[in-house]
């Protein structure tokens, strides 16, 4: 499967806990982009990735978010100190920029914070 | 600030009827207008652009820009659509982030 992939796919975590998510987006695309969805909703902005910069952020992602994309290849997205409002799927994007910005989706990691 | 309504959760329609799933979009702007689907158990993907004015799976979508609406239609719905469906809307302006809209339920009854 040469689609983007996203580990692990499922995640329960104590309220309290860090967790980290990583994405591996389709191997030619240099953006990066991560959105969360929760639950009756359409996913939601994050962060964008051009190469290993770091572009774009929303005012969602506060302090206790980080993502990094260290190479210009796969992506992490760290939360830490969980809260149960965190609960959702956290779906990560790549495009390429000759493709008219077409966004590939991964299956998303849905995080469960008890 | 941008955003995209679409005001039907759920639309129930019988095989054969046509189809529109309603979107509206805010934005000062000249935006890039998508509809993204996802089927059952599957990852979202692209259906169509309004850039590209094609026709994807018989679907087609018309950017309004006096009505700000981007209406996705249909005219003979197949039970094969029955999924989930959403409008989403990219400013440009050297800003690459989708603001999707909370999604639209197409159910195609036999």
């Amino acid at each position: 499967d040469t689609g983007v992939s996203q580990d692990p796919r499922h995640k329960i975590t104590k309220r309290g806990q860090n967790v980290t998510f990583r994405c591996d987006p389709i191997s030619e695309h240099n953006r990066l982009y991560w959105y969360r969805q929760t639950l009756g909703q359409g996913p939601e902005f994050l962060t964008y990735f051009q190469n290993e910069a770091q572009l774009e952020k929303s005012r969602l992602l506060s302090d206790r978010f980080s993502a990094e994309r260290p190479k210009g290849s796969f992506s992490t997205l760290e939360i830490q100190r969980t809260e149960q409002g965190d609960s959702a799927m956290y779906l990560c994007a790549s495009s390429w920029t000759g493709d008219r910005n077409e966004q590939y989706f991964g299956p998303g990691t849905r995080l469960t914070v008890t | 600030a941008q955003r995209v309504t679409q005001p039907e959760k759920l639309l129930s329609v019988f095989k054969g009827a046509p189809v529109e799933l309603k979107c509206n979009y805010s934005y000062s702007g000249s935006p890039e207008l998508f509809w993204y689907v996802q089927y059952s158990r599957q990852r979202l993907q692209l259906l169509l652009r309004h850039i590209s004015r094609e026709s994807i799976k018989g679907f087609t979508a018309d950017l309004n820009k006096g009505e700000t609406s981007f209406h996705l239609k249909k005219p003979f719905a197949q039970e094969e659509d029955s999924a989930m469906y959403y409008c989403a809307l990219r400013s440009g302006a050297g800003s690459y982030q989708l603001t999707f809209g909370k999604g639209t339920k197409l159910s195609v009854i036999p």
